[in-house]
């Protein structure tokens, strides 16, 4: 049973569009977030969520928008893709708080065309 | 703002030779430090973490080196082997219950 798990893998899209990248842990973990991933390898927090509850948003555009219909999923949906939105998206659960460790699901490329 | 950052971007070693990876952090308020390697195409795999009140931790083969008097924290990795060929992150929790805080990562090559 994979611990978190992201889909889809591959995300193509055209800009303008608009899309929806889910994640689902199995761990029991109360808080889960989503990072970015440049072409760099920098990973940059967006969302954190505990229990289903907004705790962090890092400044991100509100075309993203996260939902977590429970604290075992937290979505992601954005609109109007852009050029810029390409990138590497990772899931990831923690039990309580961040200083326990993350967890990782094992992203989603998206790449906008 | 304050951030974490590596040293080196790039570390080659042959097989069998112990690696140390450097990562200098800058927030006074972090008490938690994680290492995490991530290979490609695959999402970051802990590695091994330490809080503020060690100044060592071990695991198998790596062990984490914590000096909080110049904010410098290390990986060592004992008898490297080609599967250890990843990029390596760390990263801190700055004082926040909610988020870590990683740094730029280093890409290490093991060469047979």
């Amino acid at each position: 049973d994979t611990a978190v798990s992201q889909t889809p893998k591959y995300l193509v899209t055209q800009m303008g569009n608009d899309k929806s990248i889910k994640c689902e842990q199995n761990l029991g973990h109360d808080t889960m977030y989503w990072y970015k991933q440049d072409s760099k390898k920098f990973l940059k927090i967006m969302f954190s969520y505990n229990n289903k509850e907004l705790i962090i948003n890092e400044t991100v555009p509100n075309r993203f928008s996260p939902k977590s219909p429970d604290k075992a999923h937290l979505n992601l949906h954005i609109n109007s893709l852009e050029l810029g939105d390409s990138a590497v998206y990772f899931c990831a659960s923690s039990p309580a708080a961040a200083n326990y460790g993350y967890t990782f699901g094992s992203g989603t490329r998206l790449t906008v065309v | 703002g304050e951030s974490v950052g590596l040293h080196l971007p790039t570390l080659s070693v042959q097989e069998g030779d112990n690696s140390i990876i450097n990562c200098a952090y800058s927030n006074s308020a972090s008490d938690y430090f994680i290492w995490y390697k991530q290979e490609s195409g695959k999402g970051p795999q802990f590695i091994i973490d330490i809080r503020s009140n060690m100044d060592k931790r071990q695991g198998q083969r790596v062990t984490v080196l914590l000096n909080k008097t110049v904010k410098h924290l290390s990986l060592q990795i004992a008898a490297t082997q080609p599967g250890d060929s990843a990029v390596y992150f760390c990263a801190e929790d700055g004082g926040s219950n909610y988020k870590l805080t990683f740094g730029k990562g280093t890409l290490l090559t093991v060469n047979p």
